[in-house]
């Protein structure tokens, strides 16, 4: 299978800060990235899908200033949580998609952040 | 009604048994199905991905679709204790729509 790596995998910050989160897939081209929040024992909840070169689409309830999301290119996503709150703390995880053969509509998914604000 | 549902779990078998999962789902539309295999604190990982109906077989999992049930299926044969973990179906309708997740069913295999 493909590799999608994301980083940082744990991070602590004040309340107030800003904190980066990179999603990259190593060996292909994601046309499609997406970035999914997860609280402990529930399901994945699509928070926003991005297609590289234009601006994110972002589920309902989520707030696009908060959360700023860039797919630059074709193997790099990044998601901000902006001024991040203890509410923000959570278990995020983006995953790719490569939309060309062989990999096509395969979605994979990278090894998660669990973020902490203080 | 969610479009996709999946029994939470804890499923809890003994080493060596015979695990079954399963998704039911309320759209016909969807075509693509998949499952993943998530560790605690880790990404899911794909298991299995199956396009239509039919039965697909990878080592000692087994995926099934029967869509005329909307019905979905994995089998685990001789689980070990290191496939306990979360086990998330997925489906969607085409290649460039939204994957749909099931709630996922936690799984624990007892040495």
């Amino acid at each position: 299978g493909a590799v999608v790596s994301q980083h940082p995998s744990w991070v602590i910050c004040k309340s107030g800060t800003s904190v980066k989160i990179e999603c990259r897939s190593l060996d292909f081209q994601a046309t499609t990235m997406f970035w999914y929040r997860q609280f402990p024992k529930q399901s994945l909840m699509l928070m926003a899908t991005s297609n590289e070169g234009s601006k994110a689409t972002y589920e309902q309830g989520v707030e696009k200033d908060k959360f700023l999301i860039n797919h630059a290119s074709l193997t790099l996503s990044t998601l901000t949580v902006t001024s991040a709150h203890p509410e923000d703390s959570s278990f995020y995880i983006c995953s790719a998609r490569s939309g060309q053969a062989p990999l096509q509509e395969k979605l994979f998914f990278g090894s998660g952040t669990q973020l902490s604000v203080l | 009604q969610k479009e996709v549902e999946q029994d939470p779990g804890p499923l809890s078998v003994p080493e060596g048994a015979i695990v079954s999962l399963n998704c039911t789902y309320s759209n016909s539309a969807f075509q693509y199905f998949m499952w993943y295999r998530q560790y605690s604190r880790k990404g899911p990982e794909l298991l299995m991905y199956t396009y239509s109906s039919g039965n697909k077989e990878d080592g000692r999992f087994t995926a099934q679709v029967d869509k005329s049930s909307k019905y979905i299926s994995l089998f685990i044969r001789d689980s070990q204790p290191s496939d306990s973990a979360t086990y998330l179906c997925a489906m969607m309708a085409s290649s460039a729509s939204k994957i749909i997740f099931g709630s996922g069913t936690r799984l624990s295999i007892r040495p």
